[in-house]
């Protein structure tokens, strides 16, 4: 059982679209990561959260520790955004990863 | 990915052999991870580091060994591959306030 589930698995959405990604976990955390990932490239670090909401961009991230739940949203989506988009937990010692979500947008 | 560096990139190994990956920060980070990326599985933990000179298996650890003598290095090693651990495999450094991720190691066990 993953402690992290992101959904949708797969996206698809024309240029200019408003996205959401959303990621659920099931225990406390200290921190919870948004990540991208090209295809055959490396891994970046988008937002790192403990609370509330961050904006980088056309990025939004927000976070409800209540809920454990997070959101990831992409403002006027571009083709240069597909990607895969993780959610990453991290419990203080240790990540855990959502399966990712794969973002293609068409123009 | 700055203050990363993740070595080799690419290697083809025969069943049987050994290697060495390396991750190396110089951010003065405590936690280091590592990682196997397989299609359809998602990221998954082998080994991380909570400091130097501290390991601790993660989620799929066998196979694997690790160490960290010093705190900027954090080393996984095969000692016998087997076909199963063809993968890319991703280091990770992270602090309270910040995550970074090497390049990836592609590695072939043929």
């Amino acid at each position: 059982k993953n402690e992290v589930e992101q959904s949708p698995q797969n996206l698809t959405a024309q240029e200019g679209e408003f996205i959401t990604i959303n990621c659920s976990y099931s225990v406390g955390i200290s921190a919870l990561h948004w990540l991208q990932q090209h295809p055959g490239g490396g891994i970046v670090s988008l937002f790192m959260l403990s609370s509330g909401k961050k904006k980088h961009g056309r990025l939004i991230a927000t976070i409800n520790i209540q809920e454990k739940h997070s959101s990831l949203h992409i403002t006027a989506s571009h083709p240069r955004d597909s990607a895969v988009y993780i959610c990453a937990m991290n419990t203080g010692n240790q990540f855990y990863f959502g399966t990712g979500t794969s973002l293609t947008v068409i123009p | 990915n700055a203050g990363v560096t993740q070595t080799p990139k690419f290697r083809v190994l025969k069943t049987g052999q050994s290697m060495t990956l390396l991750c190396a920060q110089d951010m003065n980070h405590e936690y280091m991870y590592w990682y196997r990326q397989d299609p359809g599985m998602g990221l998954r933990l082998i080994h991380y580091s909570v400091g130097e000179g501290t390991t601790a298996k993660g989620e799929v650890p066998d196979g694997y060994n690790v160490s960290r003598l010093k705190k900027q290095n954090f080393l996984l090693g095969l000692e016998s591959a087997a076909p199963s651990q063809t993968s890319v495999y991703f280091c990770a450094s992270v602090s309270y306030t910040e995550a970074f991720f090497g390049q990836g190691t592609r590695l072939t066990v043929v």
